[in-house]
């Protein structure tokens, strides 16, 4: 069974830095392209980051370009997510999630529960 | 950007009713398009991806047409576990957009 555990949320002040993890289970991480997607309170859904398992090609939304940074350990099957100089406006549940495919290109056919990063001093 | 224009935004509806929602690019993303459905305080759930493949475990009772610029979602008769918010989704470029959610409430 697949599944994605997401950690490392938390309440943080404008500036600071936090890594969000997310432990893959019931697959191989390296196999498939893997995204996260964020929701601010109340809002719609907000693709972040992507990134192609061959090659290890990165994408980034432009509003996170140059501040975050998504990343694997192969070796513990867990995707992570770096985000520094955070702004308020990154206040978001942030959701780890598989592509079905090992491009980019496909569905996210699994999701994590989803971890909330609140920024605010 | 590849925007995605995503109506209505609300829809009251009833049981057994059929319900469309629909789905504009602003350039051709071929099928390149999922819906997805998302109920309070839960994780977003793939139901059609490619514009009109039916994901494995979601009811037949859900389809996806449309290619280019222009897709629907429907629902052909609403069942009380529907009433929740959906999303489309462009996978053909980045950064991969979503609509801004129709939220499905009981009439």
């Amino acid at each position: 069974e697949v599944q994605l555990l997401e950690s490392g949320g938390g309440l943080i002040q404008p500036g600071g830095s936090l890594r969000l993890s997310c432990a893959a289970s019931g697959f191989t991480l390296s196999s498939y392209a893997m995204s996260w997607v964020r929701q601010a309170p109340g809002k719609g859904l907000e693709w972040v980051s992507s990134l192609r398992p061959s090659g290890g090609t990165t994408y980034y939304a432009d509003s996170v370009k140059g501040r975050f940074t998504i990343s694997t350990d192969n070796s513990k099957n867990t995707l992570f997510l770096q985000m520094n100089s955070l702004r308020a406006e990154d206040t978001a549940i942030y959701y780890c999630a598989k592509t079905s495919t090992r491009s980019t290109g496909g569905c996210l056919d699994y999701w994590g529960q989803g971890t909330l990063v609140t920024v605010s001093s | 950007d590849i925007q995605i224009t995503q109506s209505p935004s609300s829809l009251s509806a009833s049981v057994g009713d059929r319900v469309t929602i629909t789905c504009r690019a602003g350039q051709s993303i071929s099928n390149y398009l999922n819906w997805y459905q998302q109920k309070p305080g839960k994780a977003p759930k793939v139901l059609i991806y490619a514009a009109s493949s039916l994901q494995s475990g979601v009811p037949s009772r859900f389809s996806g047409s449309g290619s280019g610029t222009d897709f629907t979602l429907t629902i052909s008769s609403l069942q009380p576990e529907d009433f929740a918010t959906y999303y489309c989704q462009q996978s053909y470029n980045t950064p991969y957009t979503f609509g801004q959610g129709t939220k499905l409430e009981i009439k």
